[in-house]
């Protein structure tokens, strides 16, 4: 059974900094990884779709990195703003979604 | 629409009633999704649908749950005999189909069940 851990769980930062969130997971037989946005009472927003076969994706401020032989991948925020201030997800695909438990992130202005 | 429309946003009911919740995913999406979201508690997934394949039930929690989806395109997600552990939002999404390259999993806003 995939595991996937999200690591903080829980991020602070002052305004301009930038935001480097971290997803494990444990079987490398995945088809993509999702990362995905939900801001409070809201549903799940796609950011970035890294298929397995890649090792990065850009959107933006946003960058996603996918190490599969490390069962890692990582978000990378540019220049965070108050905005940003939601929690991410990252979800394995290997024909249905393995979710970690989100890091929550605050933008200080 | 042109995203996934999920009805009712919000639902109260009394424990030992029926609920029934509504997923419209994008046209043309094979897959659906169904997945629940508890207070303070990551998703989970309850049941998948792809085209006229046969429906991997594997995640849903009891008897009490079950999910048909018509002509391949709306699902409903019945709970019978509704508990207030049934509390929680629940979330539909579709894709253009499963396990591929275009794989991406679009979420509508959710349902959010209250069981008193």
């Amino acid at each position: 059974k995939q595991e996937v851990t999200q690591i903080p769980a829980a991020l602070s930062v002052p305004e301009g900094e930038n935001l480097v969130l971290n997803c494990s997971f444990t079987d490398s037989a995945i088809y993509n990884l999702q990362w995905f946005r939900q801001d409070p009472g809201k549903g799940l927003t796609s950011l970035l779709l890294i298929q397995s076969s890649q090792r990065e994706q850009t959107s933006g401020r946003l960058n996603a990195s996918l190490d599969k032989s490390s069962g890692r991948s990582t978000l990378y925020i540019a220049a965070s703003q108050p905005g940003d201030s939601a929690t991410y997800l990252c979800a394995t695909n290997d024909y249905k979604l393995s979710f970690g438990a989100g890091t929550t992130v605050t933008v200080r202005a | 629409g042109a995203g996934v429309s999920q009805s009712p946003s919000n639902k109260v009911t009394e424990k030992g009633k029926d609920v029934e919740l509504r997923c419209d995913p994008i046209s043309g999406h094979t897959a659906l999704y169904w997945y629940r979201q508890s207070l303070g508690q990551g998703l989970e997934f309850l049941i998948y649908f792809q085209g006229n394949s046969a429906p991997d039930k594997s995640g849903l929690p009891s008897d009490r749950f079950s999910a048909e989806r018509t002509g391949g395109s709306v699902s409903t997600l019945t709970i019978q005999r509704t508990q207030q552990e049934d509390s929680a939002v629940y979330l539909c999404a579709s894709s253009l189909e499963q396990g591929s390259t275009t794989g991406e999993l679009f979420f509508g806003e959710g349902s959010r069940l209250t069981v008193l």
